[in-house]
């Protein structure tokens, strides 16, 4: 089965503290793409961050940090000093090639909440 | 300025009356894809397009149809649409490299009645 889990629907913490945003995906497949996208209130899809199956180094941006890692089929990304701004709902989504197709799972949202 | 623009943003109709969402992008990218949004169940994907003439179903594409007569439209018909197609619908565009970000248009929310 092919499938993205973002076990935490709703997240909410005080301005300034860190958060990690869980997600887990499920693929026998060897080749795939791993994205995050923010819905900020506005109602828009923002992406973040594409990743490849085979690129498994962490990346870094600003206060944005997202941790790979195959062994546990997880891509985690975390918030430092979280900001009111980050306010939003945060998907995950698996993206990968089925027969000559291309297909695009998403995880159902963490809705993100940082309270002044 | 790259954008995926999607046409109307709001639309409130009645059950049966056909309607087209357009959809179009200035970045000469090959895929489209059209997904729709409903609450605790993330995105989910309607139907893609590899390129001209080359589109494929996703998840959910009962109810739904699309075309792609030129790279940049990709326009999703709801034939005759029914109460449970109500819902936020997004297209989005991205290219062959994998280092180009994806992008989304700013949604269009269908109330069918």
């Amino acid at each position: 089965a092919q499938k993205v889990t973002q076990a935490q629907t709703e997240i909410s913490v005080v301005e300034k503290e860190d958060v990690t945003l869980d997600c887990v995906y499920e693929t026998r497949d060897t080749t795939y793409y791993l994205f995050w996208y923010k819905q900020p209130p506005s109602g828009e899809l923002v992406f973040l961050i594409r990743r490849n199956s085979f690129d498994e180094q962490n990346e870094i941006s600003g206060r944005y940090s997202w941790n790979f890692q195959k062994s546990t089929s997880s891509f985690n990304f975390t918030i430092t000093a979280s900001q009111v701004v980050d306010s939003a709902v945060y998907f995950c989504a698996l993206s990968l090639r089925v027969d000559s197709s291309y297909k695009l799972i998403f995880g159902s949202g963490t809705r993100l909440l940082v309270r002044p | 300025e790259a954008q995926v623009t999607q046409n109307p943003r709001y639309l409130i109709t009645v059950t049966g009356k056909k309607l087209t969402v357009t959809c179009s992008q200035n970045m000469n990218h090959e895929y489209m894809s059209w997904y729709r949004q409903d609450p605790g169940l993330g995105l989910r994907q309607i139907y893609y397009s590899m390129n001209v003439e080359v589109t494929d179903k996703g998840d959910v594409p009962e109810g739904y149809k699309v075309s792609r007569k030129e790279k940049r439209n990709f326009p999703l018909i709801l034939e005759s649409p029914s109460p449970n197609q109500t819902s936020l619908y997004f297209c989005a565009s991205w290219g062959l490299d994998y280092n180009q970000p994806q992008h989304f248009g700013d949604g269009t929310r269908l109330s069918i009645l």
